[in-house]
């Protein structure tokens, strides 16, 4: 099945910063990557679809100036959290989807 | 153990039959539970949570029960597009309160 990784798995950066996660399929090549966002206690919610070579497909309420994605490759979508605020502290997922879901690690984003 | 563990089927159903199958996991610590629908390339979608009191959704009942540790999920009068793959997800209350999937119960229904 298919690997894939996230890079960091965790994060701690300042409110006003902005803050680069990379999802990476390490073994299948993915024309379509998830971004996913989890508050404690919390279901997943989707954010986003990844889409390479084109603009991602933003989930009702997500701004997309505010949660860049960039889908360069077939094997790396990265999401960009912009100006990030406390709010914005939460767990994000990535996965790719080919007859099965296969998630990232994750990663643990907190705002100070 | 592995933390979260479905059976990957696939279950074979005739249109019509009731059809249940179970998740179980390992941190006993855990607090909430969900179950999703994923359709054949598609990202997947929440179908319901799981509550300790259990619940209940049209066809669909979910149940916990925390003294085995398993989840289940119950459909009833299966129709052709239930046909998907069930996620089960646990909250693991790790110090990472990270979400453990299960790899998926694949359901056919049968016309």
């Amino acid at each position: 099945g298919a690997v894939v990784s996230q890079h960091p798995s965790r994060v701690i950066c300042k409110s006003g910063t902005s803050v680069k996660i990379e999802c990476r399929s390490l073994d299948f090549q993915a024309t379509t990557m998830f971004w996913y966002r989890q508050f404690p206690k919390k279901s997943l919610m989707l954010m986003a679809t990844s889409n390479e070579g084109s603009k991602a497909t933003y989930e009702q309420g997500v701004e997309k100036d505010k949660f860049l994605i960039n889908h360069a490759s077939l094997t790396l979508s990265t999401l960009t959290v912009t100006s990030a605020h406390p709010e914005d502290s939460s767990f994000y997922i990535c996965s790719v989807a080919y007859n099965e879901q296969f998630f990232g690690p994750g990663t643990r984003l907190t705002v100070l | 153990r592995k933390e979260v563990e479905q059976d990957p089927g696939p279950f074979n159903v005739p249109e019509g039959a009731t059809v249940a199958f179970n998740c179980t996991y390992s941190n006993s610590a855990s607090q909430s539970f969900f179950w999703y629908r994923q359709d054949c390339r598609k990202e997947p979608k929440l179908l319901m949570s799981v509550y300790s009191s259990g619940n209940e959704d049209g066809r669909f009942t979910a149940q916990l029960n925390r003294a085995s540790q398993y989840i289940s999920l119950l459909i009833r009068d299966s129709k052709l597009s239930d046909s998907a793959t069930y996620l089960c997800v646990v909250n693991a209350m790790n110090r990472d309160d990270k979400i453990i999937f299960g790899k998926g119960t694949r359901l056919h229904i049968l016309p």
